[in-house]
């Protein structure tokens, strides 16, 4: 597609569950990150995956949080027990090289009950 | 630490006035700052800035780095309804190379 295509847009599921996030970002784009954003907070840098290299985990919140891109395409954010303080937009953003512009997908709405 | 922070946090005008937006950063390994738009949904990419005083433009809105003060600006003359949104200032660098975002500036444009 001609942008990065994030699914769903909006999940809402109860206190303990698993949910998984899907990012499928702008074709040939080597870099691709995840972020999330609370109510009137910036972007929290949650991931960042760059080519075959071993992914940037460092703003990963907990170890309930988890990521993978297979074949350097497609990724997927795991939250396992979900809690509350999970709820926010999850934004994944991709782009052509670590140092070019990133851009975003129109993020998942998480809303944790 | 890095850290990325604008001002003003919000700001109503009137159609036809022009706005400057500011953004401070204190970046490790500082390599670009951006800015971006956020309407409903998800950002969209306004400008990359790698270079001192060089002024960018797109339309009515431009911006320009100043690396030695380390920050940057955002204007947008003759503001229309539709610029209201959220603007976020990003810096890229830091130990790890990742984009550091500020909270953002609420832009509000009444008719």
């Amino acid at each position: 597609g001609a942008g990065v295509s994030q699914s769903p847009s909006n999940k809402v599921t109860e206190k303990g569950k698993d949910v998984e996030l899907r990012c499928d970002p702008i074709s040939g784009h080597t870099a691709l990150y995840w972020y999330r954003q609370s109510l009137g907070q910036g972007l929290e840098f949650l991931i960042y995956f760059q080519g075959n290299s071993a992914p940037d985990k460092s703003g990963l919140p907990s170890d309930r949080f988890s990521a993978e891109r297979t074949g350097g395409s497609v990724s997927t954010l795991t939250i396992q027990r979900t809690q509350q303080e999970d709820s926010a937009v999850y934004l994944c953003a991709s782009s052509r090289s670590s140092n070019q512009p990133q851009h975003f997908g129109d993020g998942t709405r998480l809303s944790i009950l | 630490e890095d850290k990325v922070v604008q001002s003003p946090l919000s700001l109503v005008v009137h159609e036809g006035d022009t706005v400057t937006l500011n953004c401070s950063y204190e970046v490790t390994n500082f390599r670009s700052l951006l800015w971006y738009k956020q309407e409903k949904k998800a950002p969209t990419f306004l400008f990359m800035l790698t270079s001192s005083g060089i002024e960018k433009k797109s339309g009515r809105l431009s911006s320009i780095l100043d690396k030695k003060e380390l920050f940057s600006i955002l204007n947008i003359t003759a503001t229309q309804t539709g610029d209201s949104a959220i603007y976020l200032c990003a810096g890229y660098g830091g130990a790890t190379n990742k984009l550091i975002f500020g909270t953002g500036t609420l832009l509000a444009v009444q008719p």
